[in-house]
Formats: C-alpha cells, sequence, structure tokens
C-alpha cells in the first residue's frame, strides 16, 4: 500500500514564526502536492513537484515555499505564519501515467495547523 | 483551466436510500483522468475510483457506482443503499495539463 506521512497532526504556532510541514512518501512516486483544506473553499493546491528540486506554483503559493531535496520527502515551508494561514494541510503524491496526467493521488493524513 | 463543480454542498438520506453525487468538469485536454474520493471524519481522503478519458464505461464497485459521460462532462456517483458508515465528505477531481484540480465536495449525512 501506498503510504503518505506527514510529520505532524496537530500544530500551534505563533504569528511571525517560521513553520515547517514534512511529508514523506514510500512508493517512489514522481509527483508531490501540498493542498490546504478550508471549509466551503475545498482543496486548493499551494505547490506542486514533479521531480526532486523541481516545483511548481498552484493556484495559492502566497505566503508559501517548498523544498524537495529527496525524491520521497517534500516540505511545506511557512516563511512568516499569519493568522490567515490556519487551515489543514494535505500532502499527497501521484505517479504520471504513459498518456501524460497524474494518476489518482494518495493524502497523507493532514495536519491541522493554527497559528495565533 | 481545470474545473471541477459539484453543485450541491450537503445532502441528507435516510438509511438504505439511494444517493447520487453530481460531478461536472471542464477541460481542454484531450487526456485526463478523473477521481472520487471520501474523506470520512477522521480526515484522510480516500482514494476510490479513477476514470480516464478514453474509457466511458461505467463501473459498479459493490454498493458503489459511477457513470462517466463524456458528452456531458460529467462524472456522477451514486451510492445504493446508503449505511451510516457513509457519512463522508465526497469529493471529485481532475487530472490534467499540470493540474490536479478537486471540487468543492459533497457532505452526505445518511441518518439511521
Amino acid at each position: 500500500d501506498v503510504k503518505v506521512t506527514q510529520s505532524s497532526r496537530y500544530l500551534v504556532k505563533r504569528t511571525g514564526e517560521k513553520v515547517f510541514l514534512e511529508c514523506v512518501q514510500d512508493m517512489d512516486h514522481e509527483n508531490m502536492f501540498w493542498y490546504r483544506q478550508d471549509p466551503g473553499l475545498g482543496l486548493r493546491l499551494i505547490y506542486f513537484s514533479y521531480d526532486v528540486k523541481m516545483k511548481e506554483k498552484g493556484d495559492i503559493p502566497e505566503g508559501y515555499s517548498v523544498s524537495r531535496e529527496k525524491k520521497e520527502r517534500f516540505s511545506l515551508i511557512l516563511e512568516s505564519a499569519s493568522t490567515n494561514q490556519t487551515s489543514m494541510y494535505l500532502c499527497a503524491s501521484s505517479l504520471w501515467s504513459l498518456q501524460g496526467a497524474w494518476t489518482e493521488a494518495f493524502f497523507g493524513q493532514g495536519t491541522r495547523l493554527t497559528v495565533v | 483551466a481545470q474545473k471541477v463543480t459539484q453543485a450541491q454542498t450537503e445532502i441528507s438520506v435516510v438509511e438504505k436510500e439511494d444517493v447520487t453525487l453530481d460531478c461536472v468538469y471542464e477541460t481542454r485536454d484531450t487526456t485526463y483522468y478523473l477521481f472520487w474520493y471520501k474523506q470520512p471524519p477522521s480526515g484522510e481522503l480516500v482514494f476510490l475510483i479513477r476514470r480516464n478519458s478514453f474509457d466511458e464505461q461505467n463501473e459498479i464497485s459493490g454498493r458503489y457506482s459511477w457513470n462517466f459521460q463524456k458528452s456531458t462532462s460529467s462524472f456522477n456517483f451514486t451510492i445504493t443503499a446508503s449505511q451510516v458508515v457513509d457519512s463522508a465528505v465526497y469529493f471529485c477531481a481532475l487530472s490534467g495539463n499540470n493540474r490536479l484540480a478537486f471540487g468543492k465536495g459533497n457532505q452526505v449525512v445518511v441518518i439511521p
């Protein structure tokens, strides 16, 4: 079974802190993603990565950065946390299909971040 | 741009009733995938099914069934004889052209 593991289930951080959310997958997937989930807004893509050291902005990248130094690990960084970044953060990984689209993404258990 | 629309937000049914979740998508890609995910109260998104743009065959898996119609850009999901364990948020998603886009989800509440 595919396993995507996020380092924390719950986090509480103060405004202005630098926050690291870590994600590891064990299935050798090329692609990894970070989403945030908010009530009424569904899942919104923050960043994704299709290879080591490669990253692409998603739909809401402002206030975030990412790092992918190894294939299995994808980190989301909040440079200076703000209260509007309080949310559920979901990491996922997937493969490329032969036809060039992403196959199904497998998700971690989520990190509920509260910024106070 | 990719777009997924799930019109209903919350759907309540009495146990053993059927429930159908509608998903309409927009894409300019000729190759794409469609998915359904379930998110129970525990929070983890669970993958249910994948369909690619070349395969319009409908599928049944136990009490779940899916109806993919390319002509209407729809990929609907039906739960037959619903059970309390089906209470969850269900997401439809679309993959193509470097995007994996999700709908806003349907909250399904099954009342015993």
